[in-house]
């Protein structure tokens, strides 16, 4: 039950794109339109931006996009905004009753 | 206004068991599958178990099967975890979460509570 793969880091200046990655199998991420991500902020508790790959909660702005390609999902963000600043994991459905989530991508805005 | 409240962490001994609530309010919690998420210190987050909102269904991460057992009790809207023969590598903050309203799927958590500490630690 090995871990999606996201970058450690990702950075942009306010009002800029940001793209992080999460890499899986076709046993997960390729094979299933079930990724979600998720906000976490220190200490708090973990916010879904992202679901099914690409659609987003109420109240989630529509700067948080989601898309996926292969094995490989991605979310961006676009007019990067100081209050984006917070680590973000991805998740994906990985067959067999099994949930998996990435490292997770330490977002930081300059 | 969707409360999810844990409760029952704490230090425990190697070998050592420990059983988790979370109170649950704001919503039906008999209509929704719970799921428990684990996060070691500066660690990233981890599928711990999931259960379906009758109780009849369970669901485990391998390496928690046989010693991790989760539960429910619809009539007081909590979620349980009973935890057993605990290790060290179970140090964790532990969330539950909420499928989420806009999909029919356990696996999207749209709640979580504030996490509660286990430690395990001789």
């Amino acid at each position: 039950q090995s871990a999606l793969t996201q970058p450690p880091s990702a950075s942009g200046s306010p009002g800029q794109s940001v793209t992080i990655s999460c890499t899986g199998t076709s046993s997960d991420v390729g094979g299933y339109d079930y990724v979600s991500w998720y906000q976490q902020h220190p200490g708090k508790a973990p916010k879904l931006m992202i679901y099914d790959v690409g659609k987003r909660p109420s109240g989630v702005p529509d700067r948080f996009s989601g898309s996926k390609s292969g094995n490989t999902a991605s979310l961006t963000v676009s007019g990067l905004q100081a209050e984006d600043e917070a680590d973000y994991y991805c998740s994906s459905y990985g067959g067999s009753n099994n949930l998996k989530f990435g490292g997770g991508t330490k977002l930081t805005v300059l | 206004e969707v409360q999810l409240l844990e409760s029952g962490g704490g230090l425990v001994q190697p070998g050592g068991s420990l059983r988790l609530s979370c109170a649950a309010s704001g919503f039906t919690f008999s209509s929704y599958a719970m799921s428990l998420v684990r996060q070691a210190p500066g660690r990233g987050l981890e599928w711990v178990s999931t259960i379906s909102g009758s109780g009849a269904t369970t669901y485990y991460t391998d390496s928690v099967k046989g010693r991790f057992t989760i539960s429910r009790d619809n009539s007081k809207s909590t979620l349980y975890l009973q935890m057993n023969n605990l290790r060290a590598d179970d140090t964790a903050v532990y969330y539950c979460a909420k499928r989420a309203d806009s999909t029919g799927y356990w696996f999207t958590l749209d709640y979580w509570g504030q996490g509660t500490l286990v430690t395990v630690s001789s």
